[in-house]
């Protein structure tokens, strides 16, 4: 049972774009939406996090769009610049489910120079 | 910079040994995960862990299986691998109180390949 959906799978996009990745999410008790960043032979780490009493978060270049009645949210990356290129995972949580992420599929983002 | 380590990083063995592979971590942390992650990148909570003598399976069934003895050291254990066994696997660990979601430093992960 999927219950964070994430889209695309990959994405490349040219320097100085704006990549946009997208999540939805089933569950109404998610209360916890962060973000993470994948290198190659790397684990993932912390991008940017977002809780739903907020539509919006920016951190650098990195800025979370959050709705809540659509159960979406999104990460924009100004900008972009080739060492961006990762794997970017969003994520869900809340009290129902212990606190335990549930991860998205991931989207394979490659910024070309 | 997390202070969660995994040993070993790559590891290629035949079917049917047993293998361990090592996670710890210095932050003190309460809780602590195994992910395994696919080839296509998803990745799946496997176990976890809240605390000392505390281990629940994870949302994917896997046949390994975890203890909890210290709180710094979260090991996975494989008694008679496979070749579908063959994955990444990620240890993290976060601080928080039950219930409420920290922020999970993951290690460098362990490749296994069983042939």
């Amino acid at each position: 049972q999927q219950q964070v959906k994430q889209s695309p799978q990959s994405l490349i996009v040219q320097k100085g774009g704006i990549p946009i990745i997208n999540c939805a999410y089933e569950n109404t008790a998610f209360d916890y939406f962060p973000w993470y960043q994948q290198f190659p032979g790397k684990g993932p780490a912390l991008l940017i996090a977002i809780r739903p009493d907020v539509s919006e978060k920016k951190e650098g270049r990195f800025t979370i769009s959050f709705n809540k009645s659509a159960k979406q949210f999104s990460l924009h990356i100004m900008d972009s610049q080739p060492g961006d290129s990762a794997t970017y995972f969003c994520a869900a949580s809340g009290e129902t489910s212990g606190s335990r992420l549930t991860f998205g599929e991931g989207t394979q983002l490659t910024v070309n120079p | 910079e997390a202070d969660i380590y995994q040993t070993p990083r790559y590891l290629v063995i035949g079917t049917g040994k047993k293998i361990t592979l090592e996670c710890s971590q210095t932050m003190g942390h309460d809780k602590m995960y195994w992910y395994q992650q696919d080839p296509g990148m998803e990745l799946h909570l496997i176990h976890y862990s809240y605390g000392v003598n505390s281990t629940e399976k994870g949302d994917l069934s896997s046949e390994s299986t975890v203890s909890r003895i210290r709180t710094e050291h979260f090991p996975l254990t494989l008694e008679s691998a496979r070749p579908s066994h063959t994955s990444q696997y990620l240890c993290a660990s976060s601080y928080g109180s039950l219930g409420h979601t920290g922020e999970l430093f993951f290690g460098e992960g362990s490749r296994l390949t069983v042939l």
